[in-house]
């Protein structure tokens, strides 16, 4: 089963619009929650981050949301650049556990 | 960039042989992970380790086993690698502030594995 969904693999949006990546957990455990970007043939990097005890983190053009009692975050992207497309992972995590990443979901911000 | 670097970066072997990825990193982290990603899967954790000699099993470990006798360098073995082994694996490395909730992973360059 599942602990970290993203049902939607793949999203195309026209370049500077907004992209908005969804998220779903099932473990009520979760206390930290992170999003990674991974390009082609290179190791996912460290996009941004949220504590439980928040509901939303900004940074630049990315931030992040977070609905504890829907166990739904999302990631907006304002104004989406060619540059970000990319596979983009949600991963979560309980305490010091190992994180638990999501499945994927291929951006491609059309020029 | 956090400094950690695997090798192979590619690799193409044969089903029942032997295989032996390595992660060495520089930045002292005391976790290690590593990964398997494969198409409709996303980042599957094979095992991980939480200091010199202590490990522990992923969601996927059967079929690897891996050994950490330095802060610095994490290995994972394929004793008999299988077709379904081919991925890419990506080592990963974290820190953690006593108490705190800093949970945050860097990742390694990946190796592709190809088991013919």
């Amino acid at each position: 089963d599942q602990q970290v969904k993203q049902n939607s693999p793949s999203l195309s949006v026209q370049e500077g619009r907004i992209s908005i990546l969804n998220c779903d957990y099932t473990n009520s455990m979760f206390d930290y929650f992170l999003w990674y970007k991974k390009y082609p043939a290179e190791g996912p990097t460290f996009l941004i981050s949220i504590s439980s005890i928040k509901d939303k983190n900004e940074d630049g053009r990315f931030t992040v949301f977070l609905n504890k009692s829907a166990k739904h975050l999302s990631l907006h992207i304002v104004p989406s650049q060619p540059g970000d497309s990319a596979v983009y992972f949600c991963a979560a995590s309980s305490g010091n556990t190992p994180l638990v990443f999501g499945k994927g979901t291929r951006l491609s911000v059309i020029a | 960039d956090a400094g950690i670097t695997q090798s192979p970066r590619h690799k193409v072997t044969e089903t029942g042989t032997p295989v032996t990825l390595r992660c060495h990193q520089t930045e002292n982290h005391r976790y290690m992970y590593w990964y398997r990603q494969d198409p409709g899967h996303g980042l599957r954790l094979i095992h991980y380790s939480y200091g010199v000699k202590d490990t522990d099993k992923g969601e996927v470990s059967d079929g690897y086993s891996v050994s950490r006798s330095k802060t610095e360098d994490f290995l994972l073995t394929l004793e008999s690698a299988t077709s379904s082994q081919t991925s890419v694996y990506f080592c990963a490395i974290s820190d953690f502030t006593f108490g705190g909730t800093y949970n945050e992973q860097f990742f390694g360059p990946g190796t592709r594995l190809t088991v013919l």
